[in-house]
């Protein structure tokens, strides 16, 4: 069965500094990944996305993350981060056309 | 270009009433999909609608139906409300042609049962 995990919940940082967020998914189908960010009492918004190609991809916004077939990952980077990446940070996989399987979140709080 | 637009957005409702929350797909999207996410939780698959039938279900009781319309846009319908049907109600609209691979999100409903 697909799954994702999302390594760690809470993930707090000070502001400029790098982040990562880690996340692993199971899957035996063609693996298409996806994290989207949720503000505080907002719906979700979608960061970036691995469908094929590089697997390296990036956000408008100075966020990446590796897709890594071996270790079954697709953490997300930030080099420097802002207060106002302060959010909630879900990582999904989907399994089949307009269905995702959602990891737990993991709430990113930057501190100044 | 309007994204997905849901409403309500926010909803009270009391144990074993009924309540329907709408949703509009993103302009050229086909594909609807619903998904509750519970306070702390990532979000759940419901189902989804495509050409006016329910095409997949997760694991929701049938308390829980829907329906899609022919310009796309779909209802949810959850009947008996309990306590535990408090969340954030999320439509998701793709499309199932092309890849069909990109879903984008609504900002949500939230159902208070209290």
């Amino acid at each position: 069965a697909q799954s994702v995990t999302q390594l760690d919940s809470q993930v707090p940082v000070f502001e400029e500094a790098p982040v990562e967020l880690r996340c692993n998914y199971s899957s035996s189908v063609s693996v298409y990944l996806f994290w989207y960010v949720q503000y505080p009492n907002q719906g979700l918004q979608l960061l970036l996305k691995y469908l094929s190609g590089s697997t390296l991809v990036e956000s408008i916004n100075g966020f990446e993350a590796e897709f890594n077939k071996s270790q079954t990952s697709f953490h997300l980077r930030k080099p420097s981060v802002h207060i106002s990446d302060t959010a909630e940070y879900f990582c999904a996989v989907r399994i089949e056309r307009g269905k995702l399987i959602f990891g737990q979140g993991t709430e990113l709080s930057v501190k100044p | 270009d309007a994204g997905v637009t849901q409403s309500p957005t926010h909803l009270i409702k009391t144990r074993g009433q009924q309540v329907t929350l709408r949703c509009s797909p993103k302009s050229g999207h086909d594909t609807v999909s619903w998904y509750q996410q519970a306070l702390g939780q990532g979000p759940q698959f419901i189902f989804q609608y495509y050409e006016e039938e329910e095409r997949q279900r997760g694991n929701f009781p049938d308390r829980f139906s829907g329906h899609q319309f022919p310009n796309y846009s779909s209802e949810l319908n959850v009947n008996a409300l309990l306590l535990g049907d408090s969340a954030l109600y999320l439509c998701a609209s793709s499309s199932m042609g092309g890849s069909g691979n990109t879903i984008y999100f609504g900002e949500g409903s939230w159902l208070t049962v209290v």
